[in-house]
């Protein structure tokens, strides 16, 4: 059982550049999430999927797009990659709503 | 104002210490309530979870939530080396949304 993956682990992009952040989840939950954690700004949700076929926008959606390709797959893509887009990135799922399990997280940098 | 404020520490305690750590929120609709802990470089993982007002105990941790004062705490006794992390608050009105805390810095010395 690995939980929650995430590839890739490191990233670095110029500005302009784009790139998808896979995240895949093996028990079985419906719900799936993109998180962003910055530096004083904690964890802040960027996109969200309650179930197989549905998104919705968090908190900071701009400058994102997502795919929730089956119940096992949630992608996260950066059209035009922004220095203001350097974070770490994490997935996360929950069968409900009291427990996410969150995966190892994505560093990316944009230049 | 953010929807939830953590004092982000950084907290230092011996060995064996009681450590108390806080979040307030301004969001009334909040119903959904965890702590998790964040060790370096790796994802959250969760410590406690409180469904509205009241305690909850789980061994050497216990969640407070007090909704009429918007505040919530985790108190962590006997403290040991291993709980050195960052601990995140984190809460929901739906169960859907997750709105996080800045997270406190923790380290226990031996």
């Amino acid at each position: 059982n690995a939980g929650v993956t995430q590839t890739p682990k490191f990233q670095v992009l110029k500005t302009g550049q784009s790139m998808t952040l896979q995240c895949a989840q093996d028990m079985n939950h419906n719900s799936m999430y993109w998180y962003r954690q910055d530096p004083g700004m904690g964890l802040r949700l960027i996109y969200y999927s309650a179930s197989e076929g549905t998104t919705d926008k968090g908190e900071v959606p701009n400058g994102y797009n997502v795919s929730r390709l089956n119940k096992r797959e949630f992608s996260l893509r950066l059209e035009s990659a922004a220095p203001s887009q350097t974070s770490v990135y994490f997935c996360a799922s929950s069968r409900l709503a009291d427990t996410q399990y969150f995966g190892p997280g994505t560093r990316l940098t944009v230049l | 104002q953010k929807e939830v404020e953590q004092d982000p520490g950084p907290l230092s305690v011996p060995e064996g210490a009681i450590v108390s750590l806080n979040c307030t929120y301004s969001n009334s609709a909040f119903q959904y309530f965890m702590w998790y802990r964040q060790y370096s470089r790796k994802g959250p993982e969760l410590l406690m979870y409180t469904y509205s007002s009241g305690n909850k105990e789980d061994g050497r941790f216990t969640a407070q939530v007090d909704k009429s004062s918007k505040y919530i705490s985790l108190f962590i006794r006997d403290s040991q080396p291993s709980d050195s992390a960052t601990y995140l608050c984190a809460m929901s009105p739906t169960g859907n949304q997750f709105y996080f805390g800045t997270g406190t810095s923790l380290t226990v010395i031996p």
